[in-house]
């Protein structure tokens, strides 16, 4: 069936660091992908979706390409802020025609001053 | 603001109590879906309606009953719950059949069984 697999956390960054989250993939078809955030207190987030091969998704700095050959879906930011400290999630949509997202376990990030 | 909204957003209650958790949506979307958040889990689907019809129940225990009453309400009434049923109660929408999958999420209930 479907899943995602995505880094075990947690990840504790210093201010302006460069982040990578990775996010892997199995899916029948052709999945959308998703990154979700999740701040402390509060709901999920869209950060960011890509919803065919090679399509990067953008946001806030962030960005995610969507890579078929290597069924990825890696986060990255070039520099993150304090701010930036959340819980992230890997997400896909299957295709069967129910459109339910598959989640990853999250990521916790904590950056640091 | 996502345009979900969840009540209440804490709750506490014992195992013998009957309570209602609500959500509703601004979006004007036709599915919902109500999400269980554990600690170390990954998030467990557990109902979706779609135009205000059940179409998934993931093997939830009876104890959790859903209803949805029009496109933008959405409850989960709970009784006689179990310790081990404490998380954090996440509420979704989405437009289908338009090609975008897209969930927009309300802030979550987090509930406590005694």
């Amino acid at each position: 069936g479907d899943s995602v697999t995505q880094m075990e956390g947690p990840v504790t960054l210093s201010e302006e660091a460069f982040l990578t989250i990775n996010c892997t993939y199995t899916a029948t078809g052709y999945p959308s992908l998703f990154w979700y955030v999740q701040y402390p207190g509060e709901g999920l987030q869209l950060l960011l979706k890509a919803t065919k091969a090679d399509d990067k998704g953008s946001n806030k700095g962030f960005e995610a390409t969507y890579r078929k050959e290597t069924t990825s879906f890696h986060l990255e930011k070039g520099s993150v802020q304090v701010s930036d400290s959340a819980v992230y999630f890997c997400a896909l949509s299957d295709q069967t025609g129910a459109n339910n997202l598959f989640f990853g376990t999250g990521t916790r990030l904590t950056v640091i001053p | 603001e996502t345009g979900v909204t969840q009540t209440p957003r804490h709750l506490v209650m014992g195992m013998t109590n009957k309570k209602s958790l609500k959500c509703e949506q601004h979006l004007g979307h036709n599915a919902m879906y109500w999400y269980k958040q554990s600690a170390k889990k990954p998030l467990e689907l557990m109902f979706v309606y779609n135009f205000k019809e059940q179409t998934e129940n993931n093997s939830v225990p009876s104890r959790f009953s859903p209803e949805c009453p029009n496109s933008s309400h959405l409850f989960l009434h709970l009784h006689t719950l179990q310790p081990e049923d404490s998380a954090l109660y996440l509420c979704a929408s989405s437009q289908r059949a338009t090609g975008d999958e897209t969930q927009y999420f309300g802030p979550g209930t987090r509930l406590l069984v005694l």
